[in-house]
Order: C-alpha cells, then structure tokens, then sequence
C-alpha cells in the first residue's frame, strides 16, 4: 500500500525558505519509471504543478518559480524534499505531494497524494 | 506553457443526471490528459488517464473521451458522492498544467 505524508512548518515570514519533506511507503524511488511531484494550491483556487523527481534523479520545475525550487531525494529514507526561497503571501496554499506512475505508451499521472500541509506566509 | 480551459466553470446537477465537463487545451496535447476529482479539503483522485483510461477502482459511471485538444469527462448518473471539483491536467509536457476546475454542486 502506497502512502505519501507530506510535513514541515505551517507558518513562514515573508522572505523566510520554505522546506517541506514528503515521507513515502510502499514503493522505492530507484524503480524504473517512478517519481514523486509537488503540488500546490491556493485556498478556494486552483492546482498548480511545482516540480517532479524521478528514480533516475531527473528533475522538473514550473519555468514560472524555478530560480526559487529546488526538489531532491533521500533513496535511504524514502523522503522528497522541496525548498522553495523568498516566499510570499501570494504563496498561502495546501502544498501536495504525489506519487507518479506509468502507464505503456509513456503515458503518466499522480495516482496517490498525500493529504496535503498548509502553508500561510505571514509576517 | 500549454493552457488548460475546462467548461463550464460550475455546474448544478441532480441525482442520476449524466453531466459532461470539457476540457480544451491551447495546443494539441495527443491524449496526454488525466482527470481528477477534489472534495473540500481532500486531496486530488485520480479517475482517469490518458483520456479515456480508467484508473482502477474508479465507478464505471465515469468516463473520458478526446485527443489533440478537446476532451470530456462524462458521469452517465450522477451519484450523492460524485458532487466534487473535478480537475483536468495535462501530462504532455512542462509545465504540467492543470485546469481552473469544475464545481458540481446538487440542483
């Protein structure tokens, strides 16, 4: 059985780094084909994808918030983790992580999210 | 980065009343679409991939159609549980981008 827990602080001053760890069971991030991504949104908004690491240690960002992402894994401890630099307000959202599958054809998708942490950005 | 536009923005519905959503991409994303359910304060489930494919455990009630940049997602009878936001997103290329979502509420 695949679980995700995403943990990390619920309250960050403007400017502050933001860190979150996703802690994940059921599957290991060095098989073939597999990842896990960041998601977020806004309250009463909106998904919006962050970024995506696979087994291989490929890494994927949203071109829009990239300079301030950046997304790495600890095989050893089945932990993603996402730093995200210089928050704001406008940041305010439940953040997500996911489990990412395939499917042949390359086709593939986030099956199985944590149920989320929100994060307020407020001085 | 690619667009997702889903219609209508909100819908009302009664028990048993087959619904569609559409979703339009603003390039053509061959059938690299997912769909996914959201109820308030839940994660996200995913119902189908790759279009029209039906993740497992999903009600066969649900279903998914398209390609290039038009998709729909159709609930032949809608059920009490089935009143959600429903998300599109496409998974062809970076950005993954999702749509703005569609609120169906009971009539």
């Amino acid at each position: 059985q695949i679980t995700l827990k995403e943990s990390g602080p619920t309250l960050v001053k403007p400017t502050q780094t933001l860190t979150l760890t996703c802690t994940f069971s059921g599957f290991s991030l060095s098989t073939s084909g597999v990842g896990v991504g960041w998601i977020r949104q806004p309250p009463g908004k909106a998904l919006e994808w962050l970024a995506l690491i696979y087994w291989d240690d490929d890494k994927r960002y949203s071109p829009s918030l990239k300079s301030r992402l950046t997304i790495s894994k600890d095989t050893s401890k089945n932990q993603v983790v996402l730093t995200m630099t210089n928050m704001d307000p406008v940041d305010t959202g439940t953040y997500y992580c996911a489990h990412r599958d395939t499917a042949a054809g390359n086709y593939w998708y986030f099956d199985l999210w944590g149920r989320g942490i929100l994060v307020t950005v407020s001085s | 980065d690619i667009q997702m536009t889903q219609s209508p923005s909100s819908l009302s519905a009664s028990v048993g009343d087959r619904v569609i959503i559409t979703c339009r991409a603003s390039q053509s994303i061959s059938n690299f679409l997912n769909w996914f359910q959201q109820k308030p304060g839940k994660a996200p489930k995913l119902l189908i991939y790759a279009a029209s494919t039906l993740q497992s455990g999903v009600p066969s009630r649900f279903s998914g159609s398209g390609s290039g940049t038009d998709f729909t997602l159709t609930i032949s009878s809608l059920q009490p549980e089935d009143f959600a936001t429903y998300y599109c997103q496409q998974s062809y290329g970076t950005p993954y981008t999702f749509g703005q979502g569609a609120k169906l509420e009971i009539k």
